[in-house]
């Protein structure tokens, strides 16, 4: 089995703060883990991903995670939030080695305040 | 042009009207995916498609059906549209590995009255 969890359903950082977005996740082996994003109006877009080696990920527009298998995390963050971070995002989990499809978590919404 | 285009991009029906969603890719990729996505719950998938003749099931296909027309088209059906299958719809593709990124459509926001 495998799931994800995103704790929280809204998150609000004012802009050139640090930003955190907490994913959880539950496989029974090793995970390739996902972040999306999701802008009004628009299809999900990749960020950034974790399959295998450094814990420490870096994606687009100046996102990064951390992988943690200690605590089942992969939280992203950002060092500076701007008002464009605004958007609905997703992590998601597919067990390695499986032919299960991606699961995805049931979003955070981002919202940056100027 | 988008990577991955989905008609109608919105449509409002009845219940017990028959609908189809339909998507078309010009990325090349083997697969391709519907997913649905409802406020709090995320994107769940509905079915997908690894090559012409590779059809599966996904997680809520219960009431929905697909049909792969060629490598770069993947249409969605509903034939009897009901209240609760108003939702977001999306199409997505991704390379032939477990690890490859998902590439989506814009949407299609589907109302059923």
């Amino acid at each position: 089995a495998q799931s994800v969890a995103q704790p929280e359903d809204q998150v609000n950082v004012a802009e050139g703060n640090p930003l955190t977005v907490k994913c959880t996740y539950s496989v029974s082996g090793n995970p390739y883990l996902f972040w999306y994003v999701q802008y009004p109006n628009r299809g999900l877009q990749f960020l950034l991903k974790y399959i295998t080696g450094d814990n420490l990920v870096k994606g687009s527009y100046g996102f990064e995670a951390e992988f943690n298998k200690s605590q089942t995390s992969f939280h992203l963050k950002k060092p500076s939030a701007l008002v464009s971070d605004s958007a609905l995002y997703f992590c998601a989990v597919r067990l390695s080695g499986s032919a299960r499809q991606l699961t995805f978590g049931s979003g955070t919404q981002l919202t940056v305040l100027p | 042009d988008a990577d991955v285009t989905q008609t109608p991009r919105n449509r409002i029906t009845k219940t017990g009207k028959r609908i189809m969603l339909e998507c078309s890719q010009t990325k090349g990729h083997d697969r391709m995916y519907w997913y649905r996505q409802d406020p709090g719950l995320g994107l769940r998938l509905i079915y997908y498609s690894f090559d012409v003749k590779d059809i599966n099931k996904g997680e809520i296909s219960d009431g929905y059906s697909v049909s792969r027309q060629a490598q770069a088209k993947f249409s969605l059906s509903l034939e009897s549209a009901i209240p609760n299958q108003t939702a977001l719809y999306f199409c997505a593709t991704s390379m032939g590995t477990y690890t490859g990124e998902l590439f989506f459509g814009e949407g299609s926001r589907l109302t059923v009255l």
